[in-house]
């Protein structure tokens, strides 16, 4: 029964390129979530998603960062123009039902670097 | 608005010590409270949880016990071994996300 799959594990981008993740949820799970955890910090929120909709992206930059979650296939968040201040490890959460009784469960995360 | 302060690490105990983490949080209305561990390298696991006030939870040793007259969720374990080395972050749901701590840097010596 395998868990929130995440990949790449680690993805190394130059500036001004494109970064894309990808996040498969639980089996079962329908509602993805993604996080962002700077270096020395805790893990701040992005962005909410069910399946071909996004339900809260008030943690989303403005600009650059876009996110999908399509009816078949992983959710994507990607990155465009990346800089050097993007460079983070972003963890992705997936839910089977909309309760905030209920515990996310996360994976092993993105870890990106800029150079 | 809504968040989560917790003790500021790192904290640096010897094997069997005492630990408590200290959390406390503010948010509207009665949130189910968590703790989440990270182990180097690896994304977050759910350590316990408490849903309502008054409820403790327990996991490996660890427990945390939901107070809503002091917004506190604080963290203890009564001996903690070199494997419990890890960041540990307070946490508690909204409607439709994780409000995180900055998260607290055990290291635990032999």
């Amino acid at each position: 029964n395998a868990g929130v799959m995440q990949n790449p594990r680690h993805l190394v981008r130059r500036r001004g390129q494109e970064a894309r993740l990808r996040c498969s949820p639980m089996k079962g799970h329908s509602h993805v979530y993604w996080y962002r955890q700077l270096p020395e910090e805790g893990l701040k929120f992005m962005v909410y998603l069910q399946k071909e909709n996004i339900i809260d992206e008030s943690g989303m930059p403005k600009e650059r960062f876009s996110a999908e979650f399509p009816k078949e296939g992983p959710s994507i968040l990607r990155i465009q123009q990346v800089v050097r201040g993007d460079s983070a490890a972003y963890f992705c959460a997936s839910g089977d039902r909309h309760s905030s009784n209920q515990p996310q469960h996360f994976g092993d995360g993105t870890r990106l670097s800029i150079l | 608005g809504d968040s989560v302060t917790q003790m500021e690490g790192p904290v640096t105990l010897s094997e069997e010590a005492f630990l408590t983490i200290n959390c406390t949080y503010t948010a509207t209305g009665y949130p189910s409270l968590f703790w989440y561990v990270q182990y180097p390298g690896e994304g977050l696991q759910l350590l316990l949880k408490a849903t309502k006030a008054d409820d403790k939870g327990s996991n490996k040793g660890f427990e945390a016990t939901y107070r809503k007259e002091t917004t506190s969720f604080h963290l203890e374990k009564g001996s903690v071994q070199v494997s419990d080395s890890a960041v540990y972050f307070c946490a508690y749901t909204t409607y439709d996300k994780v409000i995180f701590g900055p998260g607290t840097s055990l290291s635990v010596i032999p």
